[in-house]
């Protein structure tokens, strides 16, 4: 399977427990995107790395939020101290570059703040 | 800013029938791309169609078609024949050149097509 992948799928955790999910782009990838979808809406863009740089994080991400794409490949997005209004989808998303190229979308990964 | 702004929140159209949805932006940015997704109950986001600021026609990828109709910043998505498994949410998305990282997403549309 050459998608992208995210794991876990789900996540349920207490408030104030630290979270880490991990998203594996498409290989010939070079852009990986994060963004959070909650009931309803339509997904909220966090933030999006070129090879191993982040190139932007959205207002949205707050300081317990952080994202690493150490090495250009995988990349983790943690979630310190959560909260229950962190209870969201999170999606990873991987493309060639910029303009026309669509981003893929992986399964998403759902947390559940209790 | 970018917006997206989809203002039917459920659709209805029978089985083979042709059913328009409906997207409208806004940027002040040339350069863009708009993008049109469907998310079934599975959750996955499955890419359907782009179309490019700059593209003279409009897109076409199988049953569906982008009316791109710039002066009026609209991108509806057209989904001729429709079929059983159309039944979906529908995101238009645009994304600016210049801002070439980020997709702003519409609240989407969901379609159920009857039998």
């Amino acid at each position: 399977d050459t998608g992208v992948s995210q794991n876990p799928r789900h996540k349920i955790t207490k408030r104030g427990q630290n979270v880490t999910f991990r998203c594996d782009p498409i290989s010939e990838h070079n852009r990986l995107y994060w963004y959070r979808q909650t009931l309803g809406q339509g997904p909220e863009f966090l933030t999006y790395f070129q090879n191993e740089a982040q190139l932007e994080k959205s207002r949205l991400l707050s300081d317990r939020f952080s994202a690493e794409r150490p090495k250009g490949s995988f990349s983790t997005l943690e979630i310190q101290r959560t909260e229950q209004g962190d209870s969201a989808m999170y999606l990873c998303a991987s493309s060639h570059g910029h303009g026309g190229n669509e981003q893929f979308f992986g399964p998403g990964t759902r947390l559940t703040v209790l | 800013a970018q917006k997206i702004t989809q203002t039917q929140p459920g659709m209805f159209v029978q089985e083979k029938e042709a059913v328009t949805l409906d997207c409208t932006y806004d940027t002040s940015d040339p350069s863009y791309g708009l993008f049109w997704y469907k998310q079934p109950s599975s959750g996955e986001m499955i890419f359907l169609i782009y179309q490019g600021s700059y593209d003279q026609q409009n897109a076409t990828e199988g049953r569906y078609s982008l009316n791109f109709q710039k002066a009026r910043k609209s991108a509806n998505l057209v989904i001729s024949a429709s079929q059983l498994g159309d039944s979906a949410m529908y995101f238009c998305a645009m994304r600016e050149d210049t801002n070439a990282g980020k997709s702003t997403f519409g609240d989407g549309t969901t379609l159920t097509v009857k039998p």
